[in-house]
């Protein structure tokens, strides 16, 4: 099966900079990679997708690029504000079985 | 997301207990998922289902059972609950589309603690 490594797992930062986070995945059939932000006691939440044939998409403050020949995709967010204080899970999908596999999340903090 | 409902929310129960989490979705979802989220593990795929009795495991299905009837229910069946499934237990929903947008969308989640 698909095996996703996410690196940092924790990462601070002060507001207004940037923070990235970065995660590599072992299946070079998977074609759909969503991040997701869960808030404390909180359920996981979509914030951006990027499919396999995009090398990049961006959405306000955040951005995730795509590297397939390397395996590797990362989640940038500029101008970092308190409530983006969380943690952020990468996530590949097999396109065979529809399985969704996730990294180990990464806890983001914004120091105001 | 009012779309999925899990219960209980919370439970505690002893070693050796059987323990049914419920997954209901008024989404019309073809796919439906389980997870165990355990720190630093992230979320870990256990079962899924691609419609009414089709499920198949994830990568931490052992002692774990499960069962689709129905579109809206997905249910989760500890036959024998010990203490290394303490965790906090999501559903979610997907809609199965692969080249559209299969978007995984969670429940709450169900707190469990196994003492």
């Amino acid at each position: 099966g698909e095996n996703v490594e996410q690196h940092p797992s924790t990462l601070s930062v002060q507001e207004g900079d940037s923070a990235v986070i970065k995660c590599t995945y072992s299946d070079s059939a998977s074609n759909y990679f969503p991040w997701y932000k869960q808030e404390l006691g909180k359920r996981p939440q979509l914030i951006i997708d990027i499919r396999s044939n995009v090398g990049e998409k961006k959405d306000q403050r955040i951005a995730v690029t795509l590297n397939k020949t390397a395996k590797h995709f990362s989640l940038h967010i500029t101008e970092t504000q308190p409530e983006d204080s969380a943690v952020y899970f990468c996530a590949a999908r097999e396109d065979t079985g529809n399985q969704f596999y996730f990294g180990t999340g990464t806890s983001l903090t914004v120091i105001p | 997301d009012a779309g999925i409902t899990q219960s209980p929310r919370h439970k505690v129960t002893e070693t050796g207990t059987p323990v049914t989490l419920r997954c209901h979705q008024t989404e019309n979802h073809r796919y439906m998922y389980w997870y165990r989220q355990d720190p630093g593990h992230g979320l870990r795929l256990i079962h899924y289902s691609y419609g009414v009795k089709d499920t198949d495991k994830g990568e931490v299905s052992d002692g774990y059972s499960v069962s689709r009837s129905k579109t809206e229910d997905f249910l989760l069946t500890l036959e024998s609950a010990t203490s290394s499934q303490t965790s906090v237990y999501f559903c979610a929903t997907g809609t199965g589309l692969r080249s559209g947008a299969n978007v995984l969308t969670f429940g709450a989640g169900s707190r469990l603690t196994v003492l």
